[in-house]
């Protein structure tokens, strides 16, 4: 059972646009701790593709976006294109416990 | 080159002890929170512990107790020592450069290829 809650899977046609939602609390996302997005595949070292909520490091497409409100976090991604089906997780800090870092469980994304 | 080289996983015993290697190339681990990651068969990731700057560590629940993490600065490598093994710590294990102790800090934006570790029971 993971900390932060994320759909198991979602899936879009090419060219449409899909959502994942990142669901914490108030010792996590809802303290207004960063959100952090990371794209993997398996096998292959997980990409960061959103930091501090919004950010997009270098090399990131403008069709990846983050947003943030409350308990909840979400990731944009517009334009589907058929290597964008991966794993995402999302990532935050969670005061409960000094220290702590917390994954959500995973959404695979499904390109149709 | 800026990377990450995990090493050291394979195949040990519960209750069985491993270290895993993790060797920085490209910049110097002393300037970040350095941080391990796992994925369990079939799950998602899961954090394990961090190395501040400072000389913090912090651990999950999950291994608190039984898993330690240090860094040879001149050697550049970091390491995750874990003890008591368990059936559940079998991942693949991941190394991962944090953006700490910058403003995002917990953003992890290089991350090592892996390495497996199989706790036999």
């Amino acid at each position: 059972q993971s900390v932060l809650t994320q759909p198991p899977s979602v899936s879009g046609a090419p060219g449409q646009r899909v959502i994942i939602s990142c669901t914490g609390s108030s010792s996590n996302i809802g303290a207004g701790h960063d959100v952090h997005w990371y794209h993997h595949l398996p096998g292959t070292a997980p990409r960061l593709l959103i930091y501090g909520d919004t950010n997009r490091p270098s090399g990131v497409p403008d069709r990846f976006s983050g947003s943030k409100s409350g308990t909840s976090a979400s990731l944009a991604i517009t334009g589907l294109q058929a290597e964008d089906e991966a794993d995402y997780y999302c990532q935050s800090y969670d005061s409960s416990l000094r220290g702590s870092r917390v994954f959500g469980g995973g959404t695979k994304l499904t390109v149709l | 080159e800026v990377q990450l080289v995990e090493s050291g996983g394979g195949l040990v015993q519960r209750g069985g002890s491993l270290r895993l290697s993790c060797a920085a190339s490209g910049f110097t681990l002393s300037s970040n929170y350095m941080t391990w990651v796992r994925q369990p068969p079939g799950k998602g990731l899961e954090w394990v512990s961090v190395f501040y700057t400072t000389g913090g560590t912090y651990y999950s629940e999950a291994v608190t107790g039984r898993f330690t993490i240090s860094r040879d600065t001149s050697e550049n490598v970091f390491y995750l020592q874990m003890h008591s093994l368990r059936a559940e710590d079998t991942a693949v294990y991941y190394c991962a450069r944090d953006f700490g102790p910058s403003r995002y800090m917990g953003a992890l934006d290089l991350w090592g290829q892996g390495t497996t570790v199989t706790v036999s029971s």
